[in-house]
């Protein structure tokens, strides 16, 4: 159980277009999502908190508009990186808690190259 | 200084060998904590999960926490060379609302054959 998956698993654009990154819990409910950023041989940073049908909470220093977070149902919750640029390029993956615990399960991961 | 201190490594051992990782921190409001093992260009799987001080053990693998030291532990035993992976501890404030964790750095484990 506990199984979480992220759509596309890898994704290459044009710098100024916008990728929408999707993540799904596949076999349990998600009250609350999160999404990170990986940058090569660091650890995860939080980007934000998703909970369904509410606002997400961005951590300081991310930019809302830039990064857009909506999390229409308990088990999907998406992430859209606007006007990309290639500082944008990274790994991003997103996490869900489980529901009775304090852990999260995690996505396998999206890797963007913005050219 | 960091909430969550894990030394990046890498930390070379050799099949069958046991294999020490460990974590410390400051806030004393973590109540819960984790290990993940993360492989390249891989989301973090969870490996462990406790809950305050004591021990923990799943097959290979046995998770220590001493609240009193701060200081958390993952011991795997006879290592094999898939256990070669980035080991991420992690940590959650039991008043954080919104369940966020704070992650320690990952240490890189190299298991050679």
């Amino acid at each position: 159980g506990a199984v979480v998956s992220q759509h596309p698993s890898r994704v290459i654009c044009k710098s100024g277009t916008s990728v929408k990154i999707e993540c799904r819990s596949l076999d349990f409910q998600a009250t609350t999502m999160f999404w990170y950023r990986q940058f090569p041989k660091q650890s995860l940073m939080l980007m934000a908190t998703s909970n369904e049908g509410s606002k997400a909470t961005y951590e300081q220093g991310v930019e809302k508009d830039k990064f857009l977070i909506n999390h229409a149902s308990l088990t999907l919750s998406t992430l859209t990186v606007t006007s990309a640029h290639p500082e944008d390029s990274s790994f991003y993956i997103c996490s869900a808690s489980f529901p009775g615990t304090e852990t999260q399960y995690f996505g396998p991961g999206t890797r963007l190259l913005v050219l | 200084q960091k909430e969550v201190e894990q030394d990046p490594g890498p930390l070379s051992v050799p099949e069958g060998a046991i294999v020490s990782l460990n974590c410390t921190y400051s806030n004393s409001a973590f109540q819960y904590f984790m290990w993940y093992r993360q492989y390249s260009r891989k989301g973090p799987e969870l490996l462990m999960y406790t809950y305050s001080s004591g021990n923990k053990e799943d097959g290979r693998f046995t998770a220590q926490v001493d609240k009193s030291s701060k200081y958390i532990s993952l011991f795997i035993r006879d290592s094999q060379p898939s256990d070669s992976a980035t080991y991420l501890c992690a940590m959650r404030d039991s008043t954080d609302s919104w369940g966020k964790l704070q992650f320690g750095a990952g240490t890189q484990v190299v298991v050679t054959p």
